[in-house]
């Protein structure tokens, strides 16, 4: 069945340090691959999305890159910040409807 | 201004008390849905649209209800709430792309059922 699986659930990172999020999916169907960032308390929003012909995708101190054949992608964050501490979404279309199916979610924590 | 609006925020209710939480956008997107937001589960949908009077099941519909008879409104329906249904709700809405497109999400409803 459809399924995104999410690693690691919770990340510590130092400030000025990089973080890497990773994501598995079931379906090589699968076509659009976005990224959500969750506040505390506030809604989860688009920070970054790739699509399935483009292997990596930067904006600023963001990146996303995937990898077809092995059906995993992942987001990487270059000199984080305190304003970086959030938990991160991945997410993968299935099906025809563009179903989007999300992973459980990484906490990460930029410590001073 | 672009948004998803729902209501309420917040909401306490007793078991088996018939409830709707309602959800709008004002961006003329085709498509709609509602997730459930759970502590270590992520986000799971409940259902979604693609279009006006076109709905199906997503991977936790058990409990809920939903229609779509206008573009703009979807609400999510609990006919019999139950404790195990307590959780923070979330409408979202995109345009419809066979190839994707952002989801844009409300502000969330965080339910109690006692």
């Amino acid at each position: 069945g459809e399924n995104v699986e999410q690693h690691p659930s919770t990340l510590s990172v130092q400030e000025g340090d990089s973080a890497v999020i990773k994501c598995t999916y079931s379906d090589s169907a699968s076509n659009y691959f976005p990224w959500y960032k969750q506040e505390l308390g506030k809604r989860p929003q688009l920070i970054i999305d790739i699509r399935s012909n483009v292997g990596e995708k930067k904006d600023q101190r963001i990146a996303v890159t995937l990898n077809k054949t092995a059906k995993h992608f992942s987001l990487h964050i270059t000199e984080t910040q305190p304003e970086d501490s959030a938990v991160y979404f991945c997410a993968a279309t299935f099906g025809t409807a563009s179903k989007l199916t999300f992973g459980t979610g990484t906490r990460l924590q930029v410590t001073l | 201004e672009a948004q998803v609006t729902q209501n309420p925020r917040y909401l306490i209710t007793v078991t088996g008390k018939k409830l709707t939480v309602t959800c709008s956008q004002n961006m003329n997107h085709e498509y709609m849905s509602w997730y459930r937001q759970d502590p270590g589960l992520g986000l799971r949908q409940i259902y979604y649209s693609m279009n006006v009077e076109v709905t199906d099941k997503g991977d936790v519909p058990e409990g809920y209800k939903v229609s779509r008879k206008e573009k703009r409104n979807f609400p999510l329906i609990l006919e019999s709430p139950s404790p195990n249904q307590t959780s923070l709700y979330f409408c979202a809405s995109s345009r419809w792309d066979s190839s994707g497109a952002e989801a844009f999400f409300g502000q969330g409803t965080r339910l109690t059922v006692v």
